[in-house]
């Protein structure tokens, strides 16, 4: 199985903050990744699918980038509906793996 | 838009089998989408369990696989989830969601909790 592993767990910020999370593969999985955001007790929502490309009606202020094994999910200006916890998944091969999840609290 | 939404016993039996189903609103389930499983222990991380093509064909987690059967019935758009011989550590939300190319589940269905208890 590919394991995935973020970081950070948590991180506490302020609104207006640039937030990183990094998202790192056990081995290569080229683009084949994804970033969601959950917020409790909802279902997960996809924001950034092929490692950085922007799904659909989700703001700009959202990116992703990297390849391979290593990935970032960048927020550019936190904004108060932001603060929720973040899942990396590999789409390489199976099985489709997740990442732990980094909760973005409010500082 | 594509909607899903999970129907199944809330409460299940050790030793007993868990069965969900996944119907699918606003298009068919017959389109070129693979349709997955994901289930989130409480308070823990996602959890992959398994997918299934509308003619059939399926790949399960090998974590599961000897208890997992997915199947579809494109008469009433939907497919479903039969995990067997369950115990506590099945416990979870279990989500259905669709598999947009290998570009990430979307949508997904709103999840319904699955309590292992005698």
């Amino acid at each position: 199985d590919i394991q995935m592993t973020q970081s950070p767990s948590s991180v506490s910020a302020s609104v207006g903050d640039r937030v990183t999370i990094t998202c790192q593969a056990s081995q290569g999985i080229s683009s084949w990744l994804a970033w969601y955001q959950q917020k409790p007790g909802k279902a997960p929502k996809l924001l950034i699918y092929a490692a950085s490309s922007l799904q659909s009606g989700v703001p700009s202020r959202f990116s992703g980038s990297g390849s391979g094994t290593d990935f970032t999910l960048t927020i550019s200006s936190l904004q108060p509906e932001d603060f929720a916890t973040y899942y990396c998944q590999q789409a390489n091969s199976f099985p489709l793996t997740f990442g732990g999840g980094t909760k973005v609290e409010i500082k | 838009q594509v909607q899903l939404q999970e129907s199944g016993p809330g409460l299940v039996k050790p030793s007993g089998t868990l069965s969900l189903t996944c119907a699918v609103s606003g298009g068919s389930i017959s389109s070129s989408n693979w349709w997955s499983w994901v289930r989130q222990p409480p308070g823990k991380g996602l959890e992959w369990i398994g997918e299934i093509y509308h003619s059939g064909s399926t790949n399960y987690n090998p974590s599961l696989k000897s208890r997992v059967t997915i199947s579809v019935d494109k008469s009433k758009n939907q497919f479903s989830l039969k995990l067997s011989s369950v115990t506590a550590a099945d416990t979870a939300v279990y989500y259905c969601a669709r598999d947009v190319d290998r570009e990430g589940f979307d949508p997904w269905g709103q999840g319904t909790l699955v309590t292992v208890s005698s």
